[in-house]
């Protein structure tokens, strides 16, 4: 069975102080990881896709990478506009359906 | 682009009255949309898999008389709850697959508030 653990849970953050989001994966033969943002009450807006280790992706403060067991993303100097819940996913090669983790909280503060 | 919309961004029902929701991919096709729920602070919890022209795969503990999905086209997507219960109030949101090349990205609706009184 696919498994998907980010962690922290929460994050609270201090506007610029730099931080990693961590996805932790168990997939039987992974297609993709995907990486998602989530603001209260919008479904979830797409970041990133990484699809085999040692890929890396950014987007303005934002940098996706991935191995063989886990996901980071890194925040840069974040700002308060950075707040939301992000969330992970992997798509497993035997099918299109993403199996999520809990996400995480994400708080910065001016 | 990849665009997803659906439709009505929030409704309030009585309970035992059935609501219809859309959802459409805008600027692409989407054989495949897939229909989430979610609880406050919860993550997402897939509910079904949609496929045009085919009957929808529902997930374990899902009961697919309440929850009827029709694909019919390959922009749009239903989802009926039927004889609506306070416990079904939650917040639904509908993904569309898009592929390109091998590629399979789910791109995600802006979600709809369903309350049931």
């Amino acid at each position: 069975e696919d498994q998907v653990t980010q962690s922290p849970e929460a994050l609270r953050l201090q506007e610029g102080e730099s931080s990693s989001l961590n996805c932790s994966y168990t997939v039987s033969g992974l297609r993709g990881l995907f990486w998602y943002r989530q603001d209260p009450g919008k479904g979830p807006e797409f970041l990133f896709t990484l699809y085999s280790a040692g890929e890396e992706k950014e987007k303005e403060r934002l940098k996706a990478t991935l191995t063989k067991k886990e996901s980071f993303l890194h925040i840069t100097a974040p700002k308060p506009e950075d707040s939301a819940t992000y969330l992970c996913a992997v798509q497993a090669k035997a099918g299109n359906m993403l199996t999520f983790g809990g996400g995480t909280r994400l708080m910065v503060k001016p | 682009g990849a665009v997803v919309s659906q439709h009505p961004s929030w409704v309030i029902c009585k309970s035992g009255t059935s609501v219809k929701i859309e959802c459409r991919s805008l600027d692409f096709q989407a054989t495949t949309m897939f229909w989430y729920r979610q609880f406050p602070k919860q993550s997402l919890m897939l509910m079904a898999t949609s496929n045009e022209g085919s009957k929808a795969t529902y997930e374990q503990g899902v009961e697919k008389d309440k929850f009827l999905i029709n694909h019919a086209s390959l922009t749009l997507s239903t989802l009926t709850v039927t004889s609506a219960h306070p416990e079904d109030s939650s917040f639904y949101i509908c993904s569309a697959l898009k592929g390109d090349r091998g590629i399979y990205e789910q791109y995600f609706g802006p979600g709809t508030r369903l309350t049931v009184t």
